[in-house]
C-alpha cells in the first residue's frame, strides 16, 4: 500500500517536553515538507529536504528541528523552544521534477 | 519571499451556483500555482493546477484562470454540489527540485441545498 504516512494522528504533551512527529513514504520521492496549519492562516512551510541528509529552513522554521537520514523518513521535533507549538502538522512529499505535493494525514499536537 | 492572498475568507452558495475564489501573489518569478481542497479533519488534495505558460485549465466543473501581468489567478466551480463543501487553499511557486509552496489563507466554501 504505497502512500505518505503520519504517526499518531493525535499527540499530548505537557509544556516544555520535545516530541518527534513521524513521517514515511515509499513512494520512491526526493522531496519532503512540513508545513504546520493553525485556523485561518493556511499552511505555512516548516523545513523542507531535497536529498537524503541535507534540509533548509522554511518561514516558520524557529522552535523546531528535523533529520533526513532516510530517503522514506524526514521526523520532525517539535523543541521546548516553540513558543505556541499546539497545531495541525502536515508532511508532505513530491518527486524530483514534479510540483504536486502529497500530503500526509496530519498530526494534531495539543500542548497542555 | 513570496506573499499569497486569498479572497474571500468565506463563500456561501446555493447548489446549482458558481463560486469564485481569487487570489493574488507577490512574486512575479513564481511560475506554479495549484489549488488544493480540505475536507474537515482531511488532507489537502490537489484539485487542479496551472502553470505560467497558461491563462486557462479545465477539468469538469472546475476551471482555474491566470493573468501573469496582474499576479493573480482564480478558481472557478460551477454547478456547485454539496461535495464541493470545504476549504480551498491556493498556493504559488517556482517550480525546481523542491517547490516551495507559499499557501493563502483558505475560503470556506459552504453549498446550501
Amino acid at each position: 500500500d504505497g502512500g505518505i504516512t503520519q504517526s499518531p494522528k493525535y499527540l499530548f504533551r505537557k509544556e516544555g517536553q520535545n516530541v518527534t512527529l513521524s513521517c514515511e513514504q515509499n513512494l520512491n520521492h526526493d522531496a519532503m515538507y512540513w508545513y504546520r496549519q493553525d485556523p485561518g492562516q493556511g499552511l505555512r512551510l516548516i523545513y523542507y529536504s531535497q536529498i537524503v541528509n541535507d534540509f533548509q529552513k522554511g518561514d516558520i522554521a524557529e522552535g523546531y528541528s528535523v533529520s533526513r537520514e532516510k530517503k522514506e523518513s524526514f521526523p520532525l521535533t517539535v523543541t521546548s523552544a516553540q513558543k505556541n507549538p499546539t497545531a495541525f502538522y502536515l508532511c508532505a512529499s513530491n518527486p524530483r521534477g514534479d510540483n504536486e505535493q502529497f500530503f500526509g494525514p496530519g498530526t494534531r499536537l495539543t500542548v497542555l | 519571499g513570496e506573499n499569497v492572498e486569498q479572497h474571500p475568507s468565506t463563500l456561501s452558495v446555493q447548489e446549482g451556483d458558481s463560486a469564485v475564489i481569487k487570489c493574488t501573489y507577490s512574486d512575479s518569478a513564481s511560475n506554479y500555482f495549484p489549488w488544493y481542497k480540505q475536507e474537515l479533519g482531511k488532507r489537502p488534495q490537489l484539485i487542479i493546477d496551472i502553470r505560467s505558460n497558461v491563462g486557462e485549465k479545465k477539468d469538469q466543473r472546475i476551471a482555474v484562470t491566470l493573468n501573469k501581468t496582474a499576479k493573480h489567478f482564480s478558481l472557478h466551480i460551477t454547478e456547485t454540489q454539496p461535495e464541493d463543501s470545504a476549504v480551498y487553499f491556493c498556493a504559488a511557486s517556482l517550480t525546481g527540485t523542491a517547490s516551495k509552496l507559499t499557501f493563502g489563507t483558505g475560503t470556506r466554501l459552504q453549498v446550501t441545498l
